[in-house]
């Protein structure tokens, strides 16, 4: 099975800020890495497909890139209502595994 | 428009079985890849289990031999059937859109039934 790590686990950061979050997997899933985010209480929301395509209807301060191993999530100017728990997830084989999360909160 | 409902879930004994449905409207779930996925209580996401358009399933392997999953394409629904179940299978339970034109990636999600095994 593939592993899928992310890091950091935990970020403070401030309104404005731009924030990354990395996520390697444990072998090369070419760009089958999707990003999530999560609020308390409500089911994950698409944020990103294939490494780097945003989804529809998905603010533009949000970017991912990577390929192979390798990805990021980036939040240009965060947002007060972005701070939630994010995750990332390889679609190239099952299972489709997740990363174990990474919590966005306020400093 | 996309909407996915589970129900099914509720309180049941270890070694106890229970059966998810899922609901899906304003698309065809027999041309999707339909998923599975769980969160423990403060925990983390969990893939649990897929089926593509032509059958073929795909497990985690915490489930597989336990979890069965299905879809009855004339009611437009999903099903995940569970047996043996454990105190580590108590969860949140969502079911999913695995979007071919995203690679996969989970585009509409259910707003999840909760499973609970305790004695």
């Amino acid at each position: 099975d593939i592993q899928m790590t992310q890091s950091p686990s935990s970020l403070s950061a401030s309104v404005g800020d731009r924030v990354t979050i990395t996520c390697r997997a444990s072998q090369s899933i070419s760009i089958y890495l999707n990003w999530y985010q999560q609020k308390p209480g409500k089911a994950p929301n698409l944020l990103i497909y294939a490494a780097s395509s945003l989804q529809s209807g998905v603010p533009s301060r949000f970017s991912g890139s990577g390929s192979g191993t390798d990805f990021t999530l980036t939040i240009s100017s965060l947002q007060p209502e972005d701070f939630a728990t994010y995750y990332c997830q390889q679609s190239y084989s099952t299972p489709h595994t997740f990363g174990q999360g990474t919590k966005l909160e306020i400093k | 428009e996309v909407q996915l409902v589970e129900s099914g879930g509720g309180l049941v004994q270890p070694g106890g079985s229970l059966r998810l449905s899922c609901a899906a409207s304003g698309f065809t779930v027999s041309s999707n890849y339909m998923t599975w996925v769980r969160q423990a209580p403060g925990k983390g996401l969990e893939w649990v289990s897929v089926i593509y358009t032509g059958g073929s399933t795909y497990y985690a392997d915490s489930v597989k031999g336990r979890f069965t999953i299905s879809r009855d394409n004339s009611k437009h629904t999903l099903y995940l059937q569970m047996n043996s179940l454990r105190a580590e299978d108590t969860a949140v339970y969502y079911c999913a859109r695995s979007s071919i034109a995203a690679r996969l990636g989970i585009d509409y999600w259910g707003q999840g039934t909760l499973v609970i095994v305790s004695s």
